[in-house]
């Protein structure tokens, strides 16, 4: 069955960086295009990220575009978010999801998030 | 930029009810929207995509309708499974912006 996890959250200070990886399992992961939505505390959804299945094309967030970088490793079948810059707006449950077959569309499967908390 | 709109925020219903959640899109996405259920502590499930197809395995008493820019998500009726927070996103260009939320809770 489709699984994915994530990992690489934690305690950061403001202005510093963090990387997110979510390893994927299950499904021919180079097929699928990819998305990493997240979720502040008590706060609804917000998309942040997606990259085609090839990674030929990425689009980001207005909130995170400039200091945030999606990639993946095909080889890896893992997913990565390269933060940078990040400040408390930034404190969220991170989620990894993947869109459909070759595509970029809604996302059918969630991972179960990862924590991210930006605090001095 | 785009911007989705969703209402009512909450909704208060009882078992049984007919239910209806609106999405209203900035901009035309024609039907390149999809509806997604969040419980408590727990990641989102999708319901619906191209605003009217109904994901594997999701219940038919959930429906979705409209295009351009105003769309529907229909419950027929309320089950205690249903009471949840709702979202709709949409995914037409180089966005996937997501509205702020519909929770439905009991009466």
């Amino acid at each position: 069955q489709v699984e994915l996890l994530e990992s690489g959250g934690g305690v950061v200070q403001p202005g510093t960086s963090l990387r997110l990886s979510c390893v994927a399992s299950g499904f021919i992961f180079s097929d699928y295009g990819m998305h990493w939505v997240r979720q502040a505390p008590g706060k609804g959804l917000e998309w942040v990220a997606v990259i085609w299945y090839d990674g030929s094309n990425k689009y980001y967030g207005d909130s995170v575009k400039g200091r945030f970088t999606i990639s993946r490793d095909n080889s890896e079948n893992t997913l990565y978010l390269q933060m940078n810059s990040l400040s408390a707006e930034d404190t969220a449950l991170y989620y990894c999801a993947r869109a459909g077959v070759y595509s970029s569309g809604p996302a059918n499967s969630w991972g179960p998030g990862t924590l991210v908390t930006v605090s001095s | 930029d785009m911007q989705m709109t969703q209402s009512p925020s909450t909704l208060s219903a009882s078992v049984g009810d007919r239910v209806t959640i609106t999405c209203r899109a900035s901009q035309s996405i024609n039907t390149w929207l999809a509806w997604y259920q969040q419980k408590p502590g727990k990641a989102p499930k999708l319901l619906i995509y191209k605003a009217s197809t109904l994901e594997s395995g999701v219940p038919e008493r959930f429906s979705g309708s409209g295009s351009g820019t105003e769309f529907t998500l229909t419950i027929s009726s309320l089950q205690p499974d249903d009471f949840a927070t709702y979202y709709c996103q949409e995914y037409s260009r180089y966005s996937r912006t997501f509205g702020q939320g519909t929770k439905v809770d009991i009466k």
